[in-house]
């Protein structure tokens, strides 16, 4: 079993929904999960990153995290075509080795 | 707003010719990372610096691929010699607390 699995999509959804990505993973001591947009041809940007467990709002994002469960979820409401990129979820014990999702692929229909 | 910088953009080498590739981590982050990244997969490390020295170079490629972060600031990333498989983004990030990291645009390198 990896340490972080991540649907590699593609997800297409239309405008305007609620979208929902997901990660789930097997190593308990994970403190740090990161939640990374990237366009075709450029880095990874740090969109939000949750300490322990709980929800953390950003706008129209929402990042969720189950640690009971070994899930975790980022929401996007109202989604927009401008939205459209790979996701990349992301994890780390606090010790700076950080483990990524291969990333989900997510189009947003106009 | 602060940002990590990377040089340059875009690389294209003949195979057995070396490359260099340079980073510029956001101000005060000791922790600085090497990713290659292959398309469609998510970034693979090649090497961990915490300020001057190396924490993590398990997949390092020794024979040929070598990384220094000599004052602890910015660090440089080398190929030699470059390789068709090489051809790949190579991405820099920075990180100041639990691996929370910021990345560079990366270099997209490739190899004919």
């Amino acid at each position: 079993q990896k340490e972080v699995e991540q649907d590699p999509g593609p997800l297409s959804v239309p405008e305007g929904a609620i979208v929902s990505l997901n990660c789930t993973y097997s190593n308990s001591a994970f403190q740090y999960f990161m939640w990374y947009r990237q366009y075709s041809r450029k880095g990874p940007e740090l969109l939000m990153y949750t300490y322990s467990s709980g929800n953390k709002e950003d706008g129209r994002f929402t990042a969720q995290v189950d640690k009971s469960s070994k899930y975790i979820s980022l929401f996007i409401r109202d989604s927009q075509p401008s939205d459209s990129a790979t996701y990349l979820c992301a994890m780390s014990e606090g010790d700076d080795k950080i483990i990524f999702g291969k990333g989900t692929r997510l189009h947003i229909l106009p | 707003e602060a940002e990590v910088a990377q040089s340059p953009r875009y690389k294209i080498t003949e195979k057995s010719q070396a490359v260099a590739f340079w980073c510029d981590p956001i101000s005060g982050h000791a922790t600085l990372y090497w990713y290659r990244q292959i398309l469609g997969q998510g970034p693979e490390l090649l090497v961990q610096f915490q300020d001057e020295s190396v924490v993590d170079d398990s997949q390092l490629p020794k024979d040929r691929f070598s990384a220094e972060r000599l004052k602890g600031v910015d660090s440089t990333l080398k190929i030699q010699p470059a390789e068709l498989g090489d051809s790949a983004m190579y991405l820099c990030a920075s990180s100041l607390v639990g691996g929370v990291s910021f990345f560079g645009q990366g270099t997209r390198l490739t190899v004919v």
